[in-house]
């Protein structure tokens, strides 16, 4: 079992649906959280960085963290075309200078 | 929010050649740096931790004698893939966190992209 489980999709979504994206994990160790947003041929860019269990919101953006049943997840409201790239979740360990480990990403296309 | 800066973006090389990949931290000190690979529709894979001053740690199956890591100041890493092949042709991407904290906040690069003929 892989560390991070992300499926990878594509999914498309029309223009001002509520997009779900959703990742798993086996270690109870890791306790930051992110979801990174990467457009094609750049680099990732950070959306939402949590911590403890919960919601957090920014925007249209509202990352979740469960961390007793190992899931995180992210919700765009208001779709737009302009979302449309791949999103990654990463989460790292509490102590230490650790890098981050990765989903593989989910691809959203959202359609006008 | 801090910049990271990757250069060059894209370079074409020939099979044989080395190639180095500058990774630079624009407006913070970076003490840790991480370098990244990333295959098309994959996600990123951790190749190696770049700390200054000292050598990098590199993960497992990364050969550190064939990407040569140098992180000889705060606001500068870089990464040469030495005797390049056609299967090193990939997205390599660098990250940086802002020196001094254990926020887990990483800032990435724009991604440099490596085609070997």
């Amino acid at each position: 079992q892989k560390e991070v489980e992300q499926d990878p999709g594509p999914l498309s979504v029309p223009e001002g649906a509520i997009v779900s994206l959703n990742c798993t994990y086996s270690n109870s160790a890791f306790q930051y959280f992110m979801w990174y947003r990467q457009y094609s041929r750049k680099g990732p860019e950070l959306l939402m960085y949590t911590y403890s269990s919960g919601n957090k919101e920014d925007g249209r953006f509202t990352a979740q963290v469960d961390k007793s049943s190992k899931y995180i997840s992210l919700f765009i409201r208001d779709s737009q075309p302009s979302d449309s790239a791949t999103y990654l979740c990463a989460m790292r360990y509490s102590s230490g200078n650790t890098p981050l480990v990765f989903g593989k990403g989910t691809r959203l296309s959202v359609i006008a | 929010g801090a910049v990271v800066s990757q250069h060059p973006s894209w370079v074409i090389c020939k099979s044989g050649t080395s190639v180095k990949i500058e990774c630079r931290s624009l407006d913070f000190q970076a003490t840790t740096m991480f370098w990244y690979r990333q295959f098309p529709k994959q996600s990123l894979m951790l190749m190696a931790t770049s700390n200054e001053g000292s050598k990098a740690t590199y993960e497992q199956g990364v050969e550190k004698d064939k990407f040569l890591i140098n992180h000889a100041s705060l606001t500068l890493s870089t990464l040469t893939v030495t005797s390049a092949h056609p299967e090193d042709s990939s997205f390599y991407i660098c990250s940086a966190r802002l020196g001094g904290t254990n926020t887990g906040e990483l800032f990435f690069g724009e991604g440099s992209r490596l085609t070997v003929l």
